[in-house]
């Protein structure tokens, strides 16, 4: 089944302590992305990749690390977490650039005490 | 990036068309616009794309008038299930990936 995959899918941590957010996708897409969504604020993209070891920023991109090493993997990266990283993030693959369908992992709700 | 307006919410009642408009000013030649569905704590799904005139499928239509500065999502008789967020998007391959999707328009089906 053709699918985007995130984990952990609810996380609670503390300030400071640095985490990862896996996301992985079976569709041999080559570009992955990373929003975050908050209350009234819709989706704000976080970074994106056009192919492995090809990576950019969006627009909320403070914070916030990635890495594409390999073609299905695209994981996000909290060095120093803070409250304000308090959201609902997802993971979205497609297969050629924006104009192509997105296909998004079922989100991580993460909460930083 | 060429930036969307569209309402904030929208309120319909089971059976109805409902239209959910998009104004995009600075809507772009290679650009297209692609409409998004998400439910609560899910990911957005894809509903419909279209470049210009009239795109339909089995779920909606798009109509994107000749100066392409807006666009209408077009959903027939809806039903309770159809309460979600709907996005409305414009992107080109040529800006690579950055997408912005907005704040979205909330749609409120009652029975």
């Amino acid at each position: 089944e053709a699918q985007v995959t995130q984990n952990p899918r609810y996380l609670i941590t503390v300030t400071g302590k640095k985490l990862t957010v896996t996301c992985s996708q079976n569709m041999n897409h080559e570009y992955m992305s990373w929003y975050r969504q908050d209350p009234g604020l819709g989706l704000r993209q976080i970074y994106y990749s056009m192919n492995v070891e090809v990576t950019d920023k969006g627009d909320v991109p403070e914070g916030y690390k990635v890495s594409r090493k390999e073609k299905r993997n695209f994981p996000l990266i909290l060095e120093s977490p803070s409250p304000n990283q308090t959201s609902l993030y997802f993971c979205a693959s497609t297969l050629q650039g924006s104009t192509d369908t997105q296909y998004f992992g079922p989100g991580t709700r993460l909460t930083v005490l | 990036l060429a930036k969307t307006t569209q309402p904030i919410s929208m309120d319909s009642y089971e059976g109805q068309e409902v239209n959910i408009t998009c104004s995009h000013n600075n809507i772009a030649t290679n650009d297209y616009i692609t409409w998004y569905q998400q439910f609560p704590s899910q990911g957005p799904r894809f509903i419909i794309q279209g470049y210009k005139t009239k795109v339909t499928n089995e779920v909606a239509s798009l109509f994107i008038p000749a100066d392409r500065k807006s666009s209408t999502l077009s959903l027939p008789r809806v039903s309770l299930s159809d309460t979600a967020v709907y996005y409305c998007l414009v992107g080109d391959v040529t800006g690579g990936f950055k997408t912005i999707f907005g704040a979205g328009t909330r749609l409120f089906v009652k029975a």
